[in-house]
């Protein structure tokens, strides 16, 4: 059974370029949350997306959007990249109230 | 606002000790603790989760301690060994409806010297 799977792993993007992150989630998981990660820091959740449909969304602002598909996979992308954007990009699946496997991240650079 | 603070920052063990790791939380709507451990270059892995309705939950070598009343709970790593050397956070998540993001606590790197 594969897990999270994430990608890329890593990508450097140039200031004011856009970006967009997938995941896909563990078989028979219906929930995918974003979460971005500085270095040294916990991970701050952007949002999550359940049914094709943003269901929370954290403080981050209107740059990041997302999508999921019907097959669950879901999309993180961002616009307008700042330098402030580099980070630890980590997609976390779960099923209802039962906890979130997280994938292996994708580094993102903005240079 | 931090509503999970986690200490301490960084702790180094010897092989075989105890290692304890401290959150507090301020939402008390809070009704799911998970921990998770992440190693250099990986994505957070679960490692044990509780609810408050138990004050205490064990899986292998890992504890989890639970005080409600204090809005604490604290992450025991029993006969600690190198491999365990990590960064390990506490979060939590609730508050009713469909609010199930994972609020982390800072991390916690744990170094067990051989």
């Amino acid at each position: 059974d594969a897990g999270v799977t994430q990608s890329p792993t890593h990508l450097i993007k140039t200031r004011g370029q856009q970006v967009t992150l997938r995941c896909s989630p563990k078989s028979g998981h219906d929930t995918v949350s974003w979460y971005q990660q500085a270095l040294g820091q916990g991970p701050q959740f952007i949002f999550q997306y359940y049914e094709e449909e943003e269901r929370q969304r954290g403080n981050f602002p209107d740059r990041f959007s997302g999508h999921q598909f019907p097959n669950y996979s879901s999309e993180l992308n961002v616009n307008a990249l700042l330098l402030g954007d580099s980070a630890l990009y980590l997609c976390a699946s779960s099923l209802g109230r039962r906890g979130a496997f997280f994938g292996q991240g994708t580094r993102l650079t903005v240079v | 606002q931090q509503q999970v603070k986690q200490s301490p920052q960084s702790l180094i063990v010897q092989k075989g000790g105890i290692s304890i790791i401290n959150c507090a939380y301020e939402n008390t709507a809070f009704d799911y603790f998970p921990w998770y451990q992440q190693f250099p270059g990986k994505g957070p892995a679960l490692l044990i989760a509780i609810r408050p309705d138990v004050s205490e939950k064990k899986e292998g070598r890992f504890t989890i301690s639970f005080n409600k009343s204090a809005k604490q709970f604290s992450l025991h790593i029993m006969d600690s060994q190198p491999g365990d050397s990590a960064t390990y956070f506490c979060a939590a998540s609730g508050g009713g409806g469909s609010n199930y993001k994972l609020t982390f606590g800072k991390g916690t790197l744990l170094t067990v010297n051989p």
